[in-house]
């Protein structure tokens, strides 16, 4: 099973803020890879698929860059509506893998 | 409007079983791959299940195999998961989720809303 490693845990920012998140995997998983936001109480969000493709309706200022077992996920200028937990996951091999979530909180 | 909605989940004792349904609209199902994902209260995400759009090769994550089964109606646009043998670590909120928004891609995109399911005595 590939092993979804997320950094930090918690990462306070201000508004306006550059957020750099990390995920890193514990075998390649090519560019099979995608981030996902989740708010309290509602499903996952697609933010980027495919290592650095923005999912229909994503602000640009979410950016998604890596390959192989690196990743990050980059918010250029954090807004209020930023806030919430992003989880990371490979969808190259069986079984399908989540990292444990990264915790946006307001600084 | 591109819809998932889940239902079937409730309280069950150990040992219970349990038949979760989820109810597709919006787009052609029966061309999407689809899953079961869930979330353990205050805990992050597990994938649970997959299966193929008609024929193929279904999986489960170890901690449910042999005690879960997928299946789908295409005809009735809907995707199931029996659970069985259920404990307390069975306990989350499931999600179906398709991979509808990924341009071919194995990601998930839309999810439903979730439905809840507590095993406890």
């Amino acid at each position: 099973e590939i092993v979804m490693t997320q950094s930090p845990a918690t990462l306070s920012v201000s508004p306006g803020e550059r957020a750099t998140l990390s995920c890193r995997a514990s075998q390649s998983v090519g560019n099979n890879f995608a981030w996902y936001q989740q708010k309290p109480g509602q499903p996952p969000r697609l933010l980027i698929y495919g290592a650095s493709t923005r999912a229909t309706g994503i602000p640009a200022r979410f950016s998604g860059s890596g390959s192989g077992t690196e990743f990050t996920l980059t918010i250029s200028s954090l807004q209020s509506e930023d806030f919430a937990v992003y989880y990371c996951q490979q969808y190259n091999n069986w079984p399908r893998t989540f990292g444990q979530g990264t915790k946006v909180e307001i600084k | 409007e591109v819809q998932l909605v889940e239902s079937g989940g409730g309280l069950v004792q150990p040992g219970g079983s349990l038949r979760l349904s989820c109810a597709a609209s919006g787009f052609t199902f029966s061309n999407y791959n689809m899953n079961w994902v869930r979330q353990a209260p205050g805990k992050g995400l597990e994938w649970v299940s997959y299966i193929p759009s008609s024929s193929g090769t279904i999986y489960y994550a170890d901690s449910v195999k042999g005690r879960f089964t997928i299946s789908r109606d295409n005809a009735k646009n809907s995707l199931y998961l029996q659970m069985t043998s259920l404990g307390a670590e069975d306990t989350a909120v499931y999600y179906c989720a398709s991979s509808l928004y990924c341009s071919g891609g194995s990601c998930y995109s839309p999810w439903g809303q979730g439905t809840l399911v507590t095993v406890s005595s």
